[in-house]
């Protein structure tokens, strides 16, 4: 399957900082990126959606100023979460897909994740 | 909201053994049902994506079924070995055109050797 890569896996910053993470599509072109959330024992969360080269969309209940998402290539997106507080701290993980033609089925591929904790 | 719920939340079996997992989703709307995969450290990996009702889909000793009528999508594993430790995840894609993923929580299996 696709590979993407996510980096860091893992990031601990201190309350008010800013971090970024990032989210590579290692040899296919992502055309939509997807960020999800995940708190301890819940399902994975979706943050929000990017198509290259546009505006993110994000779910309800996500500022859009706290988290910022940058989708200026088909193989690079980055989710930065700004004045980072300790709420913040949680598993981060970014899902690429292609249009490939393939209509709405086809596979999304996954990062590995990045587990954030503000202290 | 949609509402996707897997069951059980764990499970710890023993090497040989066959075990199954359920994922209950929305029955109206439904476009296509996933399931991955997910080793601790490593990206969830993609397993099956199910759209008819009725699907049966089989990689290796792992197998589904479908019942978009009902919602629900059975995952069993034949002859459980310890590489199949790991979290299964179900997602749902309803039929309004958006690509993202409602997820399960996960069943999180644990094989003994």
């Amino acid at each position: 399957g696709a590979v993407v890569s996510q980096h860091p896996s893992r990031v601990i910053c201190k309350s008010g900082t800013s971090v970024k993470i990032e989210c590579r599509s290692l040899d296919f072109q992502a055309t939509t990126m997807f960020w999800y959330r995940q708190f301890p024992k819940q399902s994975l969360m979706l943050m929000a959606t990017s198509n290259e080269g546009s505006k993110a969309t994000y779910e309800q209940g996500v500022e859009k100023d706290k988290f910022l998402i940058n989708h200026a290539s088909l193989t690079l997106s980055t989710l930065t979460v700004t004045s980072a507080h300790p709420e913040d701290s949680s598993f981060y993980i970014c899902s690429a897909a292609s249009s490939g033609g393939q209509g709405l089925n086809t596979e999304a591929f996954f990062g590995q994740g990045t587990r954030l904790t503000v202290v | 909201i949609l509402n996707v719920e897997q069951s059980p939340q764990s499970l710890h079996v023993q090497e040989g053994d066959s075990t199954n997992f359920t994922c209950s989703f929305p029955s109206s709307n439904f476009y296509a049902l996933h399931w991955y995969r997910w080793e601790t450290a490593k990206s969830p990996e993609a397993l099956f994506v199910m759209t008819l009702n009725g699907d049966e889909k089989k990689k290796g000793r792992i197998s589904a079924t479908l019942n978009t009528k009902e919602g629900y999508s059975y995952l069993y594993i034949k002859g459980s070995q310890p590489e199949d430790s790991a979290t299964y995840l179900c997602a749902f894609r309803s039929h309004t055109g958006r690509r993202a993923l409602t997820f399960g929580s996960g069943t999180r299996l644990q094989v003994q050797p």
